[in-house]
């Protein structure tokens, strides 16, 4: 069974700043699906970037970034110039190739993201 | 329709009682998946349709959960003799398809808010 690790419950920041998210997981599959999620207080998850495993090239979508570690089984998130809509919560998911089980999806448990203006 | 749909948005019912939650997904998109997220907490898998294949219901918690799905359409979760410990955020998804070897990526919905009191 595959497992995410997200180590930080609450990170906090100030407005303009980059943060970074961890998140850690743990599989013996060799090609498998990256996200992350935002839940905002309106409660949709919202995917903000994915990574497919066998790209070696990391996933960058305007303000978000990740770095993918896949020896180290590693995938933060970057936010550069944070802003006050970017406060919520964060969720890593892994999906592996080969489905299975809930069709291979599995989510961490979340870093509560708060920018402060 | 243009995203997935959840109702109600809130429910607050007694202990004991029945509840149906229903999940309306992107037309067209065969997978649909059940996930339960209690207070603070991450994404808790419940169950998982695919096109017409049967169900994958190893996340229920119990023989008081059930969910059904008509076709490639909407779908209803059942929460028979309800407990406070059942109290939590539903959320329901759907994607284009799910099984091996896919990524067509989630949309989730906003959620129902269930409170048992």
């Amino acid at each position: 069974a595959q497992t995410v690790t997200q180590s930080q419950p609450e990170m906090s920041v100030q407005e303009a700043e980059t943060v970074t998210l961890s998140c850690t997981y743990d599989t013996s599959e060799n090609n498998y699906y990256l996200f992350w999620y935002k839940q905002p207080p309106s409660r949709q998850m919202i995917l903000v970037i994915r990574q497919e495993a066998y790209k070696q090239q990391n996933a960058t979508e305007n303000r978000f970034s990740v770095n993918f570690q896949k020896a180290a089984k590693s995938f933060s998130l970057k936010i550069s110039d944070s802003q006050l809509g970017d406060t919520a919560m964060y969720f890593c998911a892994f999906k592996t190739y080969s489905g299975g089980g809930a069709d291979g999806l599995t989510f961490g448990k979340g870093t509560h993201l708060i920018i402060q203006p | 329709g243009a995203g997935v749909s959840q109702s109600p948005s809130n429910k607050v019912t007694e202990k004991g009682k029945d509840v149906e939650l229903r999940c309306d997904p992107i037309s067209g998109h065969t997978a649909l998946y059940w996930y339960r997220q209690r207070l603070g907490q991450g994404l808790e898998f419940l169950i998982y349709f695919q096109g017409n294949s049967a169900p994958d219901k190893s996340g229920l918690p119990s023989d008081r959960f059930s969910a059904e799905r008509t076709g490639e359409s909407v779908s209803t979760l059942t929460i028979q003799r309800t407990q406070q410990e059942d109290s939590a955020v539903y959320l329901c998804a759907s994607s284009l398809r799910g099984g091996a070897g896919t990524n067509y990526g989630y949309t989730f919905g906003s959620g129902t808010r269930l409170t048992v009191v």
